[in-house]
């Protein structure tokens, strides 16, 4: 099985920084995934690592430490759309190729102007 | 590219009555899955289906059930409702290539009273 932590909510400020982290402890491991879900909107991806290190895509980037079982989110220069849950989500492999995820419960992000 | 497809978006029922759920996934998509997702427990896996196979199940009781057609749209039902089973039902489809990253439905709101 997969237990995956991360905080319930988190505040941050228009132009800032934010860093979310998730904790996991699993049986398998076969990546990592962020998505964002809006209040009422359905979870859209944002992004997957595998591999140890860091991923940058704009102004969001993911990193990865599999011996720590450690991930976190970082969102650069804040703007208010940002908004939202932010789900972690875990890759848990099972036979035959396919993969089982597992999602940590999200963590609210507040941005103030 | 239409994208993830869900009806009925809301729905009322009354405990002991049963509710099916329809998804239509991204065109050339085969994998489709289910999740339920509460204020409480977050996102939780309901069960895969590939190719009108169930290939995944997570830990629901057997009321829930599901099944995929050949144009890979696929239905999930609940039976016996219960007060518990309110929630927001999310169907997600994916290509399976790549990092397979979960494409989101907007999901159907079920209430139970």
């Amino acid at each position: 099985g997969q237990n995956i932590d991360q905080p319930t909510e988190m505040t941050a400020t228009e132009g800032a920084i934010v860093q979310i982290n998730c904790t996991y402890q699993t049986s398998g491991f076969n990546g990592l995934f962020w998505y964002q879900q809006h209040a009422g909107e359905a979870p859209t991806f944002l992004s997957y690592n595998v591999l140890d290190g860091l991923e940058e895509k704009g102004r969001f980037s993911s990193f990865l430490s599999r011996s720590k079982g450690y991930s976190y989110l970082l969102l650069k220069e804040l703007q208010m759309k940002d908004s939202a849950s932010y789900l972690c989500a875990v890759r848990d492999p099972q036979a035959g190729g396919s993969y089982i995820p597992t999602f940590g419960r999200g963590t609210s992000l507040i941005v103030h102007p | 590219k239409a994208g993830v497809t869900q009806t009925p978006r809301y729905l009322i029922k009354t405990r002991g009555q049963q509710v099916t759920l329809s998804c239509s996934p991204i065109s050339g998509h085969r994998s489709v899955s289910w999740y339920q997702q509460t204020p409480g427990q977050g996102l939780q896996f309901l069960f895969e289906y590939f190719s009108e196979t169930q290939r995944n199940k997570g830990n629901f009781p057997g009321r829930f059930s599901g099944r995929q057609f050949s144009n890979s749209r696929s239905e999930m039902n609940v039976s016996t409702l219960e007060l518990g089973d309110s929630a927001l039902y999310l169907c997600a489809s994916s290509g399976g290539e790549g990092s397979g990253e979960l494409f989101f439905g907007e999901g159907s709101r079920l209430t139970v009273l």
